[in-house]
């Protein structure tokens, strides 16, 4: 079955440090992958998609994510964490062909000043 | 270009009642979708319209259904509503030229449902 997996449900930075969250999926076609981001009491907004391009998908924010086929893996990162960046991160996945995107279950994002 | 809205912002509802919640589109998107996402989980596939039909269905009971109108609105209706059914609905909108899986998705801020 088609699935996300995103490694900590929590992760904890201070401001400034390096922010990754995890992202794995599963595939035996080639996805679309995509980020979200969703803060309190909001919808979820687009950071990046991969769709087959370039490997290496810079976003919004400062945010980027690396495509890798070998590890079926989609983490993103971002070199300096900001207070603003708190909040729930979502990663998903859709397939050529296909209509429905899935979801992971997200990963709740804290910086610590 | 107007973002994509939803209405009602919450709504309590008693189970066994039927609910409607409302989509507005972003303008000239043909292509909308709805998720419920329940306390602490990601967003869960419901259906998705094109053009006004049904597109693809994700795994929910008969009892969730859908209409999108030539407007670019659209409607999720629930009958019979059981506790489970409380949760954060989305609705997210999309200009599918190539598809809608590579299209970007838009989407509403949420109608908060919870059934007593």
């Amino acid at each position: 079955a088609q699935s996300v997996t995103q490694l900590g449900s929590h992760v904890s930075v201070s401001e400034g440090a390096l922010v990754l969250l995890r992202c794995n999926y599963s595939s035996s076609v080639p996805p679309y992958l995509f980020w979200y981001v969703q803060y309190p009491n909001q919808g979820l907004q687009l950071l990046l998609k991969y769709t087959s391009a370039a490997t290496l998908v810079k976003g919004i924010n400062g945010f980027e994510a690396e495509f890798k086929k070998s590890e079926t893996s989609f983490h993103l990162t971002k070199p300096s964490a900001h207070m603003s960046d708190a909040a729930e991160y979502f990663c998903a996945v859709t397939y050529t062909g296909g209509f429905k995107t899935i979801f992971g279950a997200g990963t709740r994002l804290f910086v610590k000043a | 270009e107007t973002g994509v809205t939803q209405s009602p912002t919450h709504l309590i509802k008693t189970r066994g009642q039927q609910v409607t919640l409302r989509c507005s589109s972003q303008s000239g998107h043909n292509t909308v979708s709805w998720y419920q996402q329940a306390l602490g989980q990601g967003p869960q596939f419901i259906f998705q319209y094109y053009r006004e039909e049904e597109n693809g269905r994700g795994n929910f009971p008969p009892r969730f259904s859908g209409l999108q109108f030539p407007n670019y609105s659209s409607e999720l209706n629930v009958n019979a509503l059981e506790l489970d059914d409380s949760a954060l609905y989305l609705c997210a909108s999309s200009l599918a030229e190539r598809g809608p899986h590579t299209d970007t998705q838009y989407f509403g801020p949420g109608t908060r449902l919870t059934v007593l």
